[in-house]
């Protein structure tokens, strides 16, 4: 399985402000998607990174508020824009290689105040 | 993704005896299948999967067992050990590299 860290581990934020986290995979994947899990809770998709073009939104999530970028295919990013407590989360990145399973980085803690 | 706020159902079992977690799932075009287990402060980690036009899968030490009449998915761990007490979630997947739609979870201890 591909391995995948992400950066930063985990930050606290001011609201208002904007946190990019970083997702790289050791190798070339055809699939990257973006997961929030809320405390406690179960993991919900934001969005499927898409290489070369736009990320495609779940319902509920929108550009404005959490920007993706993919230059390559073993890259990508996941902003928080104008962060507010309710941000609080852990947001993980997932693959998809040769296979149809998906393989998921630590994660990153962010709690906002 | 389905979502039953902080208090997850737990399953508490004696290490040693073996460990059945269930899942409902909801989509009955949902052709793919996978448990993950996650400890904490970590992601989700695969375990096994399972394909609909199968009805058991094995893996080392885990049973994946596929009901799709009752759309029902359980992971069944022989001699349950204290390395795995975690959270452990089903989710399916209706095609190929489409999204995953995780189930609540439910948190397994395993008593010493």
């Amino acid at each position: 399985s591909a391995v995948i860290s992400q950066k930063p581990s985990r930050d606290i934020c001011q609201r208002g402000t904007s946190l990019t986290i970083q997702c790289q995979v050791d190798s070339q994947v055809t699939m990257m998607f973006w997961y929030r899990q809320q405390p406690g809770q179960s993991l919900t998709l934001i969005a499927t990174a898409n290489q070369g073009s736009e990320a495609t939104y779940e319902s509920g999530f929108v550009i404005d508020k959490f920007p993706i970028s993919r230059p390559n295919l073993t890259f990508s990013t996941l902003t928080v824009s104008n962060m507010s407590p309710e941000d609080s989360s852990i947001y993980l990145c997932s693959v998809v290689g040769g296979a149809e399973t998906q393989y998921f980085g630590p994660g990153t803690r962010l709690l906002v105040l | 993704g389905e979502s039953v706020g902080l208090h997850l159902p737990t399953l508490s079992v004696q290490e040693g005896d073996n460990s059945i977690i269930n899942c409902a799932y909801s989509n009955s075009a949902s052709d793919y299948f996978i448990w993950y287990k996650q400890e904490s402060g970590k992601g989700p980690q695969f375990i096994i999967d399972i394909r609909s036009n199968m009805d058991k899968r094995q893996g080392q030490r885990v049973t994946v067992l596929l009901n799709k009449t009752v759309k029902h998915l359980s992971l069944q761990i022989a001699a349950t050990q204290p390395g795995d007490s975690a959270v452990y979630f089903c989710a399916e997947m209706e095609e190929y590299g489409n999204k995953l739609v995780f189930g609540a979870g439910t948190i397994l201890r395993v008593k010493s």
